[in-house]
């Protein structure tokens, strides 16, 4: 069965980064791009990026550009999401999930990730 | 970029009752909208693709119309399990964007 398995949850300063982990199973890691959306405490999702597993560039929300890196690691079956300069503003839950056909909607979710900015 | 709003915000819904939310769009993105289910401190869950497909074992008692600016989902008989809140999301145009969302509670 289809699962994405995240990484768990951090506590960040603000000005630091964080690396945030996916990990997929029980399907062809390259046949299907990943993407990452956030939700901050009692809001709604944002989209951040996707990237294609199989290589080429990620593609980045306009809100996170410079600041939002995704990375893939085929060997592992898994992507990353860093996010740099952290600020309060960035605290929140953030998931990866699996596009089905290339279509930008979302069929399989991975578990969510919280990641605190405090100082 | 596209906005998607919701309306209602909360919905108030008793076991059995049928339900309908909408999400308009600001700019036409024919049916390229999805909808998504989610419980407190769990993913979001699709329920629905292409405006009207629902994903699969996704119980029957959902469904999704339109095309456009204006979608709804329709819940024709609420189950206990059913009391979330739900998401709309357009895929049409880069950002992809989501509704602010719609909590359905018990009444």
């Amino acid at each position: 069965q289809v699962q994405l398995v995240q990484s768990g949850a951090e506590v960040k300063k603000p000005g630091a980064s964080v690396k945030v982990s996916c990990e997929a199973s029980g399907y062809t890691f390259t046949n299907n791009y990943i993407h990452w959306v956030r939700q901050a405490p009692g809001q709604g999702l944002e989209w951040m990026g996707v990237i294609n597993p199989s290589g080429g560039s990620p593609t980045y929300a306009q809100n996170f550009q410079g600041r939002v890196i995704l990375t893939r690691d085929r060997s592992a079956s898994t992507v990353y999401m860093e996010l740099t300069s952290l600020r309060s503003e960035d605290t929140a839950v953030y998931f990866c999930a699996r596009d089905p056909a290339g279509e930008y909607y979302f069929d399989y979710w991975g578990q969510g990730s919280l990641v605190t900015v405090s100082s | 970029d596209i906005q998607m709003t919701q309306f209602p915000s909360t919905l108030s819904a008793s076991v059995g009752d049928r339900v309908i939310i909408t999400c308009r769009a600001s700019q036409s993105i024919g049916n390229w909208l999805a909808w998504y289910q989610q419980k407190p401190g769990k993913a979001p869950k699709l329920l629905i693709y292409k405006a009207s497909n629902l994903e699969s074992g996704v119980p029957s008692w959902f469904s999704g119309s339109g095309s456009g600016t204006e979608f709804t989902l329709t819940i024709s008989s609420l189950q206990p399990d059913d009391f979330a809140t739900y998401y709309c999301q357009q895929y049409k145009t880069y950002p992809w964007t989501f509704g602010q969302g719609t909590r359905v509670e018990i009444k």
